[in-house]
Parts: C-alpha cells; sequence; structure tokens
C-alpha cells in the first residue's frame, strides 16, 4: 500500500534550535510531497511542496524541506526554532500522472518548542 | 482574496440524523477534495469534485455522500449518523493541476451523541 511515515509522534526543540521533522514515503510511482501545519481549531496551512528539480525546497514562515530520492524521505527543517512554530504537522503526497487529486497524509507530528 | 469558506464551524447532531455541511472553495479553484480527521483514523480522503462531477472517491460508506454546484461550491451530506462520525471535515480548494497545492478551510466540527 502507498503510504507516508512520520515516524515521530512528537519532536521537542528548544527556542532558536534548528528543528527536523522527518517524513517518509513508500509510492510506485513519482509523488508529489507536501507539508502542511495545523494550528488548534484551525485547518491545514501549506507550507511547502516539491514537485521536480532542486531538491532543497525552500517554504513559508522560514521552513525548506530537503528531497532525498534513495532515501525517500522529505524531512521538514527550520534553521531557528520559534515558539509560535509550535502546532501539529502534516507530511503529504499525491502521485503524478493518475488524474488523482487525492493528498494522502501522514499521522502527523507534534513540535513542540519551549522558551 | 478569501479562503476556503466552511460553514457551519460546529455541530451537534443525534445518531440517526442527517447532516449537511457546506464548502465555498477559492474564487478560481474548480476542484474541492473533503477529508474527515479524528484522532484515531488521522486525516483520510472522503472524495474530490470537479466540474460538478465526483472524480475519485475514499473507502467510505455510501452514507457519505457529496455534490458540486456551477459555481463550484460544495455539500458534503451524511446519512443515518453514527458515534464514530464525529470528525473534523475539512474541505480542500485547489486549482487542476495535480502539482498545484490544496488550500484547506478551518473545517467543520461534527460532534455526533
Amino acid at each position: 500500500a502507498q503510504s507516508v511515515a512520520q515516524p515521530e509522534d512528537q519532536v521537542n526543540v528548544a527556542e532558536g534550535n534548528p528543528l527536523t521533522v522527518k517524513c517518509t514515503y513508500s509510492v510506485s510511482g513519482n509523488p508529489y510531497l507536501f507539508w502542511y501545519v495545523q494550528y488548534p481549531n484551525r485547518g491545514l496551512q501549506f507550507l511547502l511542496k516539491y514537485i521536480t528539480g532542486d531538491n532543497l525546497v525552500k517554504g513559508s514562515y522560514g521552513f525548506e524541506a530537503e528531497f532525498n530520492k534513495s532515501q525517500t524521505s522529505f524531512h521538514l527543517k527550520k534553521p531557528s526554532a520559534l515558539v509560535s512554530d509550535s502546532a501539529l504537522y502534516f507530511c503529504a503526497f499525491r502521485l503524478m500522472d493518475t488524474g488523482r487529486r487525492a493528498l494522502t497524509f501522514g499521522s502527523g507530528t507534534r513540535l513542540q518548542v519551549q522558551p | 482574496k478569501a479562503g476556503v469558506t466552511q460553514t457551519p464551524r460546529y455541530l451537534i447532531k443525534t445518531r440517526g440524523q442527517q447532516v449537511t455541511l457546506s464548502c465555498s472553495p477559492i474564487s478560481g479553484h474548480r476542484s474541492v477534495s473533503w477529508y474527515q480527521q479524528t484522532p484515531g483514523q488521522g486525516l483520510q480522503f472522503l472524495f474530490e469534485y470537479f466540474s460538478e462531477t465526483q472524480r475519485n472517491k475514499g473507502n467510505f460508506p455510501g452514507r457519505f455522500s457529496g455534490r458540486q454546484f456551477s459555481n463550484s461550491r460544495s455539500e458534503m451530506n451524511v446519512s443515518t449518523l453514527e458515534l464514530g462520525d464525529s470528525a473534523l471535515y475539512l474541505c480542500a480548494s485547489s486549482l487542476r493541476q495535480q502539482n498545484t497545492e490544496a488550500f484547506f478551510g478551518q473545517g467543520t466540527r461534527l460532534t455526533v451523541v
């Protein structure tokens, strides 16, 4: 089955330190990859996407993600965490060339940034 | 540019009732998808509409249905509600191209009692 895994339920990091939220995918075919963030009682906000080309993708709020085809990973990173980054983060994929627009989401990782 | 609007934000219904949720996409977006979010199952795809036609459907029972109008607004309906239908229902709109991101509304929190 095609899936995306977020191996950590929670990531704790001190404010000002770099953060990484991990995502690996298992698909047959080429995926478009996305990161979304969800704040309490809110919908999902788009952060960034990998379509093709440069493996390092830059997104909103200083976030970036690195696509690694050999490791089938798409980890989310930020050089310096803010307390306001505390939220629930979701990795998702959509398969290319299938006509399907449905996103398949990981289980989510809660990021806690301590002051 | 207005975002995706979902109404109502909160609903409480009784088992056996039916419910209709509404979604107005971003202007110019003709693709609308629905997702169910629960603590146990996470985010799951319900269905996608484009040009008033259902294009894809997730693995949900027939009690879950939807439609899209000519102005791209969409509704989803759940009949014969069960306690397990309690969830946050999220609507997302996007352009048709596969490589474009989806923009989500704030969701409708449905509680079935």
